[in-house]
């Protein structure tokens, strides 16, 4: 079974500019999650989805952060515009079934310079 | 407050056994977890405990729960240097799934 798949896995770029992120759940997951985790952090929760819609966007900067799930299976994050304290790692993250185990990606590394 | 808590540092010789510690703060949590990091990498599920449980053993691991006290820990026995990485807690938030995790344990395993 293909685990969670993210691009890029590395992505720099200035502060001002816009970055997107792509994440392709586990097949059949309907919950599907983004996590910021700044070094020496655990992680954060942004934004939980439920299939196509949001369950949980209380820690999402919405002024500067978007995310859509189009048809209840990939989803992208958005930042625009970006801030240097944006630099960290961004996970995604699916999980089905009542024991919610979450299973991550392998994250992308964004530098904000 | 939500702040899920754990001990920073663990360092060990190879052979020996670890015990990474864990406090947590919803009384209501329905499950338990513990994930491994290691440099570079996504987090890897381990194990998970439900709450109305004591202990759970998987092969090396056994996850402990206090519920009185709200205290979870992992001890991973014959620790290898394979077992070097940062472990993470976390609680599963009654009702939204929600996980909050632990500030994370760097485990360092000296051959």
């Amino acid at each position: 079974e293909a685990g969670v798949a993210q691009s890029p896995r590395y992505k720099i770029i200035e502060k001002r500019q816009s970055v997107a992120f792509w994440c392709n759940p586990i097949s059949g997951h309907a919950t599907l999650y983004w996590y910021q985790q700044i070094l020496g952090q655990g992680p954060k929760l942004l934004i939980q989805f439920q299939n196509n819609g949001v369950v949980d966007d209380s820690q999402l900067p919405k002024d500067r952060f978007s995310a859509e799930r189009l048809k209840g299976v990939d989803s992208t994050l958005k930042i625009q515009p970006a801030k240097l304290e944006d630099s960290a790692v961004y996970l995604c993250a699916s999980s089905q079934g009542p024991t919610n185990e979450q299973f991550f990606g392998p994250g992308t590394r964004l530098t904000v310079l | 407050g939500e702040d899920v808590e754990q001990s920073l540092f663990l360092s060990v010789r190879e052979g020996d056994s670890s015990v990474i510690n864990c406090t947590y703060t919803d009384s209501s949590s329905t499950y338990l977890y513990w994930y491994k990091q290691e440099p570079g990498a996504g987090l890897q599920l381990l194990t998970y405990i439900f709450s109305n449980m004591d202990m759970k053993q998987d092969q090396r691991l056994t996850v402990l729960l206090n519920k009185k006290d709200k205290h979870l820990s992992l001890r991973i026995a014959d620790t290898q240097t394979g077992d070097s990485a940062i472990y993470f807690c976390a609680e599963s938030k009654k009702g939204t799934y929600k996980y909050i995790f632990g500030t994370g344990t760097r485990l360092k395993v000296l051959a």
